[in-house]
């Protein structure tokens, strides 16, 4: 079984602060990827990395940077907090040695930034 | 600009009724599409996909249909249950692309008893 797990359930920050979302997946997956979830708009994407050290810009990059120095492993940054970042923020893995292979997701950190 | 369309946010249904979910899709280079469903507080988990060479793929209770000419795919339920409440998301992708996906804004399913 997949095993993707996120390193807090809920947090809370306060604007300004630099915040570390952590993911890490157990199925030695290349492929690795941040979402956030907001009501009305579905799931999004934020970045993905296909690779350690490597990473491209999803949909909405904007706020936010991420690190992937193991491949096991992949960090979403806040580097300034804004209250605009309160989301759900999923994490998700996938295989990349065949294409058209589901993403297993993490449970999911609710980050409320006041 | 949502390439990947879920025009019901919600959706109520008898159990052991169908449950019949839908998507709608602008782009027509997706030619991979899946279904996720998500219980609160819990990570999406894949449900059943289909290429655009099929026009139906069936798992058990779950079936999915898509109609390539109208860009459409739908998720059918049969019989449906209260375990099935949840929010569905469909999803979208190039096979000759990248890996990403493009996912449905959600419709949320509740099943009574």
């Amino acid at each position: 079984d997949v095993k993707v797990t996120q390193s807090s359930r809920y947090l809370v920050k306060r604007t300004g602060e630099k915040v570390f979302l952590e993911c890490v997946q157990d199925m030695d997956h290349e492929n690795m990827f941040w979402y956030r979830q907001d009501p009305g708009l579905g799931l999004r994407l934020i970045y993905f990395s296909y690779d350690v050290k490597m990473k491209e810009k999803g949909d909405i990059p904007e706020g936010y940077s991420v690190s992937r120095e193991k491949k096991e492993r992949f960090s979403l940054i806040l580097e300034s907090a804004s209250t605009n970042q309160t989301s759900m923020y999923l994490c998700a893995s996938q295989t990349g040695r065949t294409v058209g292979k589901e993403q297993y997701f993490g449970p999911g950190t609710r980050l409320t930034v006041t | 600009d949502q390439q990947v369309k879920q025009n019901s946010p919600s959706l109520s249904v008898q159990e052991g009724r169908i449950s019949i979910l839908n998507c709608d899709y602008t782009n027509s280079m997706f030619d991979y599409f899946l279904w996720y469903k998500k219980y609160p507080a819990e990570g999406p988990t894949f449900l059943i996909s289909i290429s655009s060479i099929k026009d139906k793929n069936e798992d058990g209770r779950f079936t999915v249909f898509l109609n390539k000419s109208a860009k459409h795919l739908s998720l059918h339920i049969v019989p449906s249950q209260p375990g099935d409440s949840a929010v569905y998301f469909c999803a979208a992708s190039s096979l000759g692309g990248t890996y990403k996906y493009i996912f449905g804004t959600g419709t949320r399913l509740k099943v009574l008893a």
